[in-house]
């Protein structure tokens, strides 16, 4: 059992926006801005889309956006392209002895 | 271009030892801050290991305290994983990874599988 929640499976059609939640508690998303956002695509390694909660990458489209309120960050994913259909994780820093938590991952299904 | 290039997983029996390897090329090795997180279908992501730039510095997953050690030589661009004592749910892919704060890894390397069985 991940120590981040995330949802398993969320779905959309191309053009669509989508959010994935990813719920963890005061010691971690809620007590620092350190959360990340990951794509995986089969086979591939994650690639890092979002950092320190909302920020993007150089070279990340502007279609993603995160978002932090309490306990739960988002990933939001406008205008949903074929592409962007893969495995969708967030972390977070936590500052204790498990230094950094991750979520179980999200599928994201482009129909 | 920025590449981590792992190595070094195999199959190993249980109780086994394996050293992974990541030579890093296209970013300041020396002065980034390297991590091993490692991906199973049951338990996806977990950080297992990070490690400063000088290689004073070192934390550990829990579970895996007093089993794996992580290192680096900064003259050869290159992270390593020595791995003791291993055990069934060890088996992964591990992953080395640069951390660019706060462990939020901006690159990763392709992964090595490495399977714990007998």
């Amino acid at each position: 059992q991940s120590a981040l929640t995330q949802p398993a499976s969320v779905s959309g059609s191309p053009g669509q926006s989508i959010t994935i939640s990813c719920t963890g508690t005061s010691g971690d998303i809620g007590g620092y801005d350190y959360v990340s956002w990951y794509q995986q695509h089969p086979g591939k390694a994650p690639k890092l889309i979002v950092c320190d909660v909302s920020n993007r990458p150089s070279g990340v489209s502007n279609r993603f956006s995160g978002s932090k309120s309490g306990n739960t960050a988002s990933l939001t994913i406008s205008d949903l392209q074929a592409e962007d259909e893969a495995d969708y994780y967030c972390s977070s820093w936590t500052g204790g002895s498990t230094r950094v938590v991750f979520g179980g991952g999200t599928k994201l299904t482009v129909l | 271009e920025v590449q981590l290039v792992e190595s070094g997983g195999g199959l190993v029996q249980p109780g086994g030892s394996l050293k992974l390897s990541c030579v890093a090329s296209g970013f300041t090795f020396g002065n980034s801050w390297m991590s091993w997180v490692r991906q199973t279908p049951g338990k996806g992501l977990e950080w297992v290991a990070d490690i400063n730039p000088d290689g004073s510095g070192k934390y550990y997953l829990d579970s895996v305290k007093g089993r794996f050690i992580i290192s680096r030589d900064n003259a050869q661009n290159s992270l390593y994983l020595q791995m003791h004592s291993l055990r069934v749910d060890d088996t992964a892919v591990y992953y080395c990874a640069r951390d660019y704060i706060y462990l939020q890894f901006d690159y990763w390397g392709q992964g090595t599988p490495v399977t714990v069985s007998s």
